[in-house]
């Protein structure tokens, strides 16, 4: 169990420009979750995937962004045409299939974006 | 929709004090209730969590939490504070996913930077 690994640790960027992060879940895991995190404020929910179907994505996921699990295991954040309110930490959680009242999400250490 | 409230920004404790955190949650349905501690550059960690049963559970690392439904709190607890408790604390709510097969999105409070003085 290596953990949840989230590439890159920092990224800093212009506005207006792409970028994309990436999340490695823990291996057996088949449920992934994106959150944001903004400075002073506890995680607000994205997205999540069961394998590679997409199942919710939150109001908060404009049309600038775009998330993906193409083979149920890694999964990819973009963000387009970023803006300076994009900038915030960027995190991603990962559970095994078992029942819900039992499941324990982990949480990879985020991707801080700042947007200049 | 269902929120989370930390009233207390930041507080400082004395190694081997106690500690109290608050939490108070507003959810229509019964809530499934956790506790998550942040440190610098680590991952959120589950502490503890409530689904049902037992209004007081016990998580890692010593602490303990009470849902009282009759208040809407989830007050977290821990006797004998230890310097390397300081972080910052996280109550969240968490909500049946599509699909029935999580809890998984979670509405998190604010948060609580706990400070511990030597």
């Amino acid at each position: 169990d290596t953990g949840v690994s989230q590439d890159p640790r920092h990224k800093i960027t212009k506005r207006g420009q792409n970028v994309t992060f990436r999340c490695d879940p823990i291996s057996e895991h088949n449920r992934l979750y994106w959150y944001r995190q903004t400075l002073g404020q506890g995680p607000e929910f994205l997205t999540y995937f069961q394998n590679e179907a997409q199942l919710e994505k939150s109001r908060l996921l404009s049309d600038r962004f775009s998330a993906e699990r193409p083979k149920g295991s890694f999964s990819t954040l973009e963000i387009q045409r970023t803006e300076q309110g994009d900038s915030a930490m960027y995190l991603c959680a990962s559970s095994s299939p078992r029942q819900a009242i039992n499941e324990k999400l982990f949480f990879g250490s985020g991707t801080q974006l700042s947007v200049l | 929709a269902q929120s989370v409230t930390q009233p207390d920004i930041h507080i400082t404790v004395s190694e081997g004090a106690s500690l109290e955190l608050r939490c108070n949650y507003s959810y229509g349905a019964t809530p499934y209730l956790f506790w998550y501690v942040q440190s610098p550059g680590q991952g959120l960690q589950l502490l503890l969590k409530y689904f049902s049963g037992d209004t007081l559970v016990q998580g890692i690392k010593g602490f303990e939490a009470e849902f009282k439904r009759s208040q809407s709190s989830f007050n977290l607890r821990k006797p004998s504070v230890h310097w390397s408790d300081a972080a910052e604390y996280f109550c969240a709510v968490g909500v049946l996913l599509a699909g029935g097969t999580s809890y998984g999105k979670l509405t998190f409070g604010q948060g609580t930077i706990l400070t511990v003085h030597p």
